[in-house]
């Protein structure tokens, strides 16, 4: 089974509409990070939380939130969806290590448009 | 600041041949450098990290990345291309304490029989 699942995989919505994007995390990680891709732009980060208690904005926050449920569940909500939101959405989790290197691991990405 | 550019969007080799991927950062601070794999419709795989140990750094799949501070480099390297490795491929700066990645905006790496 995957570390890092994100349901949906896909979703097409229209603009205007209240959007939720879940992910899940087995591998026992504190920190999670919500990104976007566009092409050409890499990702950018929107939002991240090193523990259930912390959330923080990334470079790209306006029009999203996100909620920490539990340390294992972080989702992304577009409160009202615009078509430029139309991107891939990834989650991640990362883990700090003694060394200070820090490697996240990626969910599979969910592909949103906004009509 | 910190910053990552990956100085090609697009590199074309053939199979066989030497692949070579560049990137360049700059930070006010040691960081950890990064290469990330994405194969189409895929999420992003790591390929390999630098931590401040080694400055030649070896990945999965044969590729490898050198640390050269000097330049401020982490370029991608693999002595001969497969047909497997044509993805798109990140190079990601993270600086320790400030628990954030930078990524740089890609290149995309076809391969050609």
């Amino acid at each position: 089974d995957a570390d890092v699942t994100q349901t949906p995989r896909n979703r097409i919505t229209k603009t205007g509409k209240r959007i939720m994007l879940e992910c899940s995390q087995t591998k026992g990680h504190d920190r999670m990070y919500w990104y976007r891709q566009d092409p050409g732009l890499g990702l950018r980060l929107i939002y991240y939380s090193f523990d259930v208690k912390d959330i923080n904005k990334g470079e790209i926050s306006d029009g999203y939130s996100v909620s920490r449920q539990a340390q294992a569940k972080f989702s992304l909500s577009l409160e009202s969806a615009i078509p430029n939101q139309t991107a891939l959405y990834f989650c991640a989790t990362s883990d700090p290590q003694g060394s200070g290197t820090d490697t996240q691991y990626f969910g599979p990405g969910t592909r949103l448009t906004v009509l | 600041a910190q910053s990552v550019t990956q100085l090609d969007s697009h590199v074309s080799v053939s199979e066989g041949t030497p692949v070579l991927l560049r990137c360049n950062y700059s930070s006010s601070y040691s960081p950890s450098l990064f290469w990330y794999v994405q194969h189409p419709n895929k999420g992003l795989q790591l390929l390999l990290k630098y931590t401040s140990a080694a400055t030649l750094v070896k990945g999965i799949n044969g590729f490898e990345a050198e640390f050269k501070k000097s330049e401020t480099s982490f370029h991608l390297t693999k002595p001969s291309a497969h047909m497997s490795d044509a993805a798109e491929y990140f190079c990601v700066v993270s600086l320790y304490n400030f628990n954030k990645f930078y990524f740089g905006s890609g290149t995309k790496l076809n391969v050609k029989p």
